[in-house]
């Protein structure tokens, strides 16, 4: 089955600084690779999602790029602010299974 | 309000009970999940169905069992034999396709076996 690695496990940064998370997969068939973001205590929500025959999407801070080659694909925060603390996961699926990595920590300090 | 819901938010057991989580979704989607979320492990999906009247084992199925009688309802039973249940578990749902598309979560329900 796909297996998803996703790094770095927590990550601190400065309001206003960028934050990328990096995520590998293993089954060359997944075709779409959403991210979501888990705030304390809810259930995770949908940010971005890509698929598999595009290489960069953007939404206002936040973007994701996909390296199909690789295997591998990122989410990116700029300008990033307080309320982008959270818990953020990416996710590999092909049909009707998502695969999620473990999860990255994102702090923001003020 | 179109949305999932989950309950109980918290439930405790006792060892060697069966406990059943309940979740409705009001967004007539066909497709139910339910994923178990533990520290450090991301989500691991535990059944999914997609349509009534029919299930398949996600990756951790074994000490779970779930029904599926109507499209609004997919409950979640941790029997006597999941060896470590305690955990958060997590309902979702979406529209299947082709392909897979977003995923809708409830806000989860935490279980501790005392």
């Amino acid at each position: 089955g796909e297996n998803v690695e996703q790094h770095p496990s927590t990550l601190s940064v400065q309001e206003g600084d960028s934050a990328v998370i990096k995520c590998t997969y293993s089954d060359s068939a997944s075709n779409y690779f959403p991210w979501y973001k888990q705030e304390l205590g809810k259930g995770p929500q949908l940010i971005i999602d890509i698929r598999s025959n595009v290489g960069e999407k953007k939404d206002q801070r936040i973007a994701v790029t996909l390296n199909k080659t690789a295997k591998h694909f990122s989410l990116h925060i700029t300008e990033t602010q307080p309320e982008d603390s959270a818990v953020y996961f990416c996710a590999a699926s092909y049909y009707y299974k998502l695969s999620f990595g473990a999860g990255t920590t994102v702090t923001v300090r003020a | 309000d179109g949305g999932i819901t989950q309950s109980p938010k918290y439930l405790f057991r006792k060892e060697g009970q069966n406990v059943t989580l309940s979740c409705e979704q009001n967004l007539n989607h066909d497709a139910m999940y339910w994923y178990r979320q533990d520290p450090g492990q991301g989500l691991r999906l535990i059944y999914y169905s997609q349509i009534v009247n029919d299930f398949q084992k996600g990756d951790i199925a074994e000490g779970y069992s779930v029904s599926r009688e109507k499209k609004e309802s997919f409950p979640l039973t941790v029997t006597s034999a999941q060896k470590n249940p305690t955990a958060f578990y997590l309902c979702a749902s979406s529209i299947p396709g082709i392909s897979t598309g977003e995923l809708f979560f409830g806000e989860g329900s935490r279980l501790t076996v005392l």
